[in-house]
């Protein structure tokens, strides 16, 4: 399968426990981004990273929540001491280096739900 | 505040019809376009992009591309029941500006 991976797929934490969301983009791709979906509303731009570097976070929270994309392995989207509000689909999406290509392509999403 | 604005539906058509979705886009440094669509509890899927003005069509769908009107849209001809799901409308110039995505129902 040479799609975008995410895991887990369903995430359940209590208030106040640290959440971490995984990422793995398709084969060929080294952009990633991170949206989130709140129940009944749209898609929120959150971070934009390439291998090392965070390349735009102006839609992340200014706490709580970080993002990485390490040199190996997967990104991660990491959430601390998580509250009921953070309750969302969090979807990884990932575009080629290829300027011609700004599309993305997005992952099965993880569902957050903190009790 | 960069905006993308979508009716939010529902919209409903027979199947058979033609089902139209519009999207208007305030950044006019916008460059590339996207529909998507999203069935109920999935991710969201491309289905067009478009850079251009004008027409681009891929089998049963249509974009179409306004710059001067800051105008985008997605014609779906012969519409089947499966095309039901919400469509989202996105526009990039630097990190993608998603609508609230329009809800679209076609009835057998």
């Amino acid at each position: 399968n040479a799609g975008v991976m995410q895991n887990p797929r369903h995430l359940v934490r209590r208030r106040g426990q640290e959440a971490r969301l995984r990422c793995s983009p398709m084969k060929g791709h080294s952009h990633v981004y991170w949206y989130r979906q709140l129940p009944e509303e749209g898609l929120k731009f959150m971070v934009y990273l390439q291998k090392e570097n965070i390349i735009d976070e102006s839609g992340m929270p200014k706490e709580r929540f970080s993002a990485e994309f390490p040199k190996e392995g997967p990104s991660i989207l990491r959430i601390q001491q998580v509250v009921r509000g953070d309750s969302a689909a969090y979807f990884c999406a990932s575009s080629s280096d290829l300027r011609a290509s700004y599309e993305q392509y997005f992952g099965p999403g993880t569902r957050l739900t903190v009790t | 505040q960069k905006e993308v604005e979508q009716n939010s539906g529902p919209l409903s058509v027979p199947e058979g019809a033609i089902a139209s979705l519009n999207c208007t886009y305030s950044d006019r440094g916008s460059q590339s376009f996207f529909w998507y669509r999203q069935y109920s509890g999935k991710s969201p899927e491309l289905i067009m992009s478009i850079y251009s003005n004008g027409d681009k069509e891929d089998g049963r769908f249509t974009a179409q591309l306004n710059k001067a009107s800051q105008y985008v849209s997605l014609l779906i001809r012969d519409s089947q029941p499966s095309d039901s799901a919400t469509y989202l409308c996105a526009a990039q110039g630097g990190k993608l500006i998603f609508g609230q995505g329009t809800e679209l129902s076609v009835k057998p």
